[in-house]
């Protein structure tokens, strides 16, 4: 157990309203990741953070927006949520020391109707 | 861009079976390779991390192998069992800028019958 909550776990929501997921880790590791998986695309990364404010954007981040202002907390945002953007949504964690090693939370299931 | 394959998509043995999943990737230039498995409806569990300068690692029943320059890696399971049931991902970790993330396959659905 890497000590990853993602919160809600199961969320339907609109089209046109903003949703934000919440990935919560207990133990201040520096690498925090977003990644969707879909049928057919497998899992594919959103952005991802290397320390607290700092993150960049991995494949598929188009619709989407992050923030890290504590270590232990990293926020995902749909600012306008699309249908497209139903899926289910991953957190990740991993260090340097680790050989950089990724570790999941449970994933948040997003229905956007 | 680095691409990741996982054949076949579907696998069904029966229980007590040695079986090898298979895992290829089109860019030799990685840091590492992961094995993950993944329970419907669930997260994923890392199973084992192979290190660019290494040739295998072992972890109980599992014994996962890298050839870098051929692009192929594989998933080794002893003597399998109904629990070992999930679907079986690979992801690596590339050399080139951005290698903070992982490209993954798209698994390897693994069913042992009893």
């Amino acid at each position: 157990d890497a000590g990853i909550t993602q919160s809600p776990r199961h969320k339907v929501t609109e089209t046109g309203t903003p949703v934000t997921l919440r990935c919560h880790q207990t133990e201040n590791h520096r690498y925090m990741y977003w990644y969707r998986q879909d049928p057919g695309h497998g899992l594919r990364l959103i952005h991802y953070s290397y320390g607290v404010k700092d993150t960049d954007k991995g494949e598929v981040s188009d619709g989407y927006s992050v923030s890290r202002s504590k270590t232990e907390d990293f926020l995902l945002t749909l600012e306008s949520a699309t249908s497209s953007q139903t899926s289910v949504y991953f957190c990740a964690i991993s260090e340097p020391e680790w050989g950089y090693e990724q570790y999941f939370g449970p994933g948040t299931r997003l229905t956007v109707t | 861009k680095q691409e990741v394959t996982q054949i076949p998509a579907a696998l069904s043995v029966p229980e007590g079976e040695n079986l090898v999943l298979n895992c290829s990737f089109t860019d030799s230039a990685i840091y590492n390779l992961q094995w993950f498995r993944q329970d419907p409806g669930k997260g994923l569990t890392s199973l084992l991390l192979i290190q660019s300068s290494q040739r295998e690692q072992t972890s109980g029943r599992l014994n996962a192998s890298l050839d870098k320059s051929s692009g192929r890696s594989t998933l080794y399971i002893a003597a399998s069992q109904p629990g070992d049931s999930a679907t079986y991902l690979c992801a690596v970790r590339p050399r080139e800028g951005g290698s903070e993330k992982l490209v993954f396959g798209k698994g390897t659905k693994l069913t042992v019958n009893p």
